[in-house]
């Protein structure tokens, strides 16, 4: 069955320092990913997605992935998180049944000043 | 509009009541999908509507949940006899995409937080 595994329910950063944090996906096949990152009290927008070519995928706001086949990750980063970058994070594989995403538990990323 | 738009952005209600939930898609958009996310669960897909296709129910929990797409537009998702585990946020999502497109992106509202109390 198709999962997603987002390891970590809350990890903190000091700001300035980089971020990485981890998902895990299940699937029979080449999976299309994405990632989404949700503000308090917002909907969720899309920060990144892989489909298929090169395996770093350059996003918004100064994130990146790396599809890795053989660890079966999508592993988002930044090099230097900023305060306005606590939020939680989703890592999301799909579509399904004509459009449907399924989504990690997420990860909640606080910043320290 | 801007966006997509749900409302009311927050619903509280009796156990045992019905509540509806509306969601405005982009203008434009054909495809719209509702989601549940429950505190510390991520979010579960519940429906899917594509055009004038019939919508893909598959993740609908029980029949106590139902939800309907009039004009190939604004759509309404109600739960009947509402339990203390129906307490969620419900996210509205729509995009251009056709069914089964991953090029399109699923541009999200800010969701309805239900308490059923």
């Amino acid at each position: 069955a198709q999962s997603v595994t987002q390891p970590d329910i809350h990890i903190t950063v000091s700001e300035g320092a980089s971020l990485e944090l981890r998902c895990n996906y299940s699937y029979g096949a080449t999976p299309y990913l994405f990632w989404y990152v949700q503000s308090p009290g917002q909907g969720l927008q899309l920060l990144l997605k892989y489909f298929s070519g090169d395996t770093l995928v350059q996003g918004i706001k100064g994130f990146e992935a790396e599809f890795k086949r053989s660890q079966s990750s999508f592993n988002l980063r930044k090099p230097s998180v900023h305060w306005s970058d606590a939020a939680e994070y989703f890592c999301a594989v799909g579509p399904f049944q004509g459009g449907k995403l399924i989504f990690g538990q997420g990860t909640e990323l606080s910043v320290k000043p | 509009g801007a966006g997509v738009s749900q409302s009311p952005s927050n619903k509280v209600t009796e156990k045992g009541k019905d509540v509806e939930l509306r969601c405005d898609p982009i203008s434009g958009h054909t495809a719209l999908y509702w989601y549940r996310q429950s505190l510390g669960q991520g979010l579960e897909f519940l429906i899917y509507f594509q055009g004038n296709s019939a919508p893909d129910k598959s993740g609908l929990p029980s029949d106590r949940f139902s939800a309907e797409r009039t004009g190939g537009s604004v759509s309404t998702l109600t739960i009947q006899r509402t339990q203390q585990e129906d307490s969620a946020v419900y996210l509205c999502a729509s995009s251009l995409g056709s069914r089964g497109s991953v090029n399109t992106e699923a541009f999200f509202g800010q969701g309805t937080r239900l308490t059923v109390v």
